[in-house]
């Protein structure tokens, strides 16, 4: 079974539109992590943010906000005012202490901000 | 700056040939770790190493070796490459202990099995 689901497998938007990628996990652990990823079309893997179980709290960083949701086993991603520079692929992933904090990655979604 | 590199970029081989990929960090972290990435499979775990001498399989690891002789490097080997092999390989590494903390990735390598 897929433990990182993301459904949408590609979005467009036009640029300075907001844009949710969606994450859904699956997982019977207490202790775990979570984790997004972007990949630009330059194809290397750039770390955006770590969440632990423990901590709901949303997280802003700049145009970038996480909404992580225990209830739902959510983490979801909003781009505030799109930019083509966002366009890229975003994965979202994983860690369990029960499997050895072993990373598991979804499909990954596949943005395109169109200007 | 510390930083994780792979080497070659690229490589086209045939098939059943040997092909190692190599893996070098300088964050002297204890965890690396070696993923494919292919179209509709994200990135799936290959093999992973917790320190020098231990190695584990990750969930996809049939056909795929690696060896940890020191902290910095993980090369990864396969024995005899097979079409199915055609992927782009990356490395990653990770500080602390058992792999919980964030994953810092090299820049890929295209492996084509002709």
């Amino acid at each position: 079974a897929q433990k990182v689901t993301q459904a949408q497998t590609e979005i467009s938007v036009v640029e300075k539109e907001d844009v949710t990628l969606d994450c859904v996990y699956e997982t019977r652990d207490t202790t775990y992590y979570l984790f997004w990823y972007k990949q630009p079309p330059s194809g290397e893997l750039v770390f955006l943010i770590r969440r632990n179980s423990f901590d709901e709290q949303n997280e802003i960083s700049g145009r970038y906000s996480w909404n992580f949701q225990k209830s739902t086993s959510s983490f979801n991603f909003t781009i505030t005012a799109s930019q083509v520079v966002d366009s890229a692929v975003y994965f979202c992933a994983l860690s369990e202490v029960v499997t050895g904090n072993q990373f598991y990655f979804g499909t990954g979604t596949s943005l395109t901000v169109i200007p | 700056d510390a930083e994780i590199t792979q080497s070659p970029r690229h490589k086209i081989t045939e098939t059943g040939r040997q092909v190692t990929l190599a893996c070098h960090q300088t964050w002297n972290h204890n965890n690396m770790f070696w993923y494919r990435q292919d179209l509709g499979h994200g990135l799936r775990l290959i093999h992973y190493s917790y320190g020098v001498q231990d190695t584990n399989k990750g969930e996809v690891s049939d056909g795929y070796s690696v060896s940890r002789s020191n902290t910095e490097d993980l090369p990864l080997t396969l024995e005899s490459a097979a079409s199915s092999q055609t992927s782009v390989y990356f490395c990653a590494s990770s500080g602390g202990n058992g792999g919980a903390d964030t994953q810092y990735f090299g820049p890929g390598t295209r492996l084509t099995v002709l």
